[in-house]
């Protein structure tokens, strides 16, 4: 069993609709989530992280934690074409150089058509 | 917020050959970077561990010996493909944590293809 399952898609909504990107993990050690964007032949971008179970929104995206059933979702409210991409989970726990090393979801494609 | 950049790009080279790739911080100190690997439509697998200062830390599966990594400095990193095969080619992206958040900064990648 991997440690992070997301389901790859794709995934494709009409404009305006509200995704939603789902990961579970089997580590009860992992403290930090994120949620990364990642277009096509570039480096994942940070779009959001917590440490605790509950909702955290910025925007138009919601991080969702629930630690007591290990699942982790990211909300998009009025999708745009611009966020057409690779949506990938990520977890961490604590590594004793100060950095913390991710675990990747494989990261689900989104398409967002006009 | 976190810069960080890797050099280069891309490189396609012959088999048999070795490649290095350079990440660096722009704006800030890193005593860790990660060495991340992607492999088409899959998701990023953790290499190793560079530690300034020290020797790196290698994933279970990753070769040392092939895969060199040299923290140069606490704003540079450098991973080494040594003697390149065709199933190396890769996309390797580094990232390095800032401010003991989880995440922080990745490089634009490097795209890399043996021939």
């Amino acid at each position: 069993q991997k440690e992070v399952e997301q389901d790859p898609g794709p995934l494709s909504v009409p404009e305006g609709a509200i995704v939603s990107l789902n990961c579970t993990y089997s580590n009860s050690a992992f403290q930090y989530f994120m949620w990364y964007r990642q277009y096509s032949r570039k480096g994942p971008e940070l779009l959001m992280y917590t440490y605790s179970s509950g909702n955290k929104e910025d925007g138009r995206f919601t991080a969702q934690v629930d630690k007591s059933s290990k699942y982790i979702s990211l909300f998009i409210r009025d999708s745009q074409p611009s966020d057409s991409a690779t949506y990938l989970c990520a977890m961490s726990v604590s590594t004793t150089g100060g950095g913390n090393k991710l675990t990747f979801g494989t990261g689900t494609q989104l398409k967002v058509e006009l | 917020g976190a810069v960080v950049s890797q050099h280069p790009s891309w490189v396609i080279c012959k088999s048999g050959t070795s490649v290095k790739i350079e990440c660096r911080s722009l704006d800030f100190q890193a005593t860790t970077m990660f060495w991340y690997r992607q492999f088409p439509k899959q998701s990023l697998m953790l290499m190793a561990t560079s530690n300034e200062g020290s020797k790196a830390t290698y994933e279970q599966g990753v070769e040392k010996d092939k895969f060199l990594i040299n923290h140069a400095s606490l704003t540079l990193s450098t991973l080494t493909v040594t003697s390149a095969h065709p199933e190396d080619s890769s996309f390797y992206i580094c990232s390095a944590p800032k401010g003991g958040l989880a995440g922080g900064g990745f490089g634009p990648g490097t795209r890399l293809l043996v021939l």
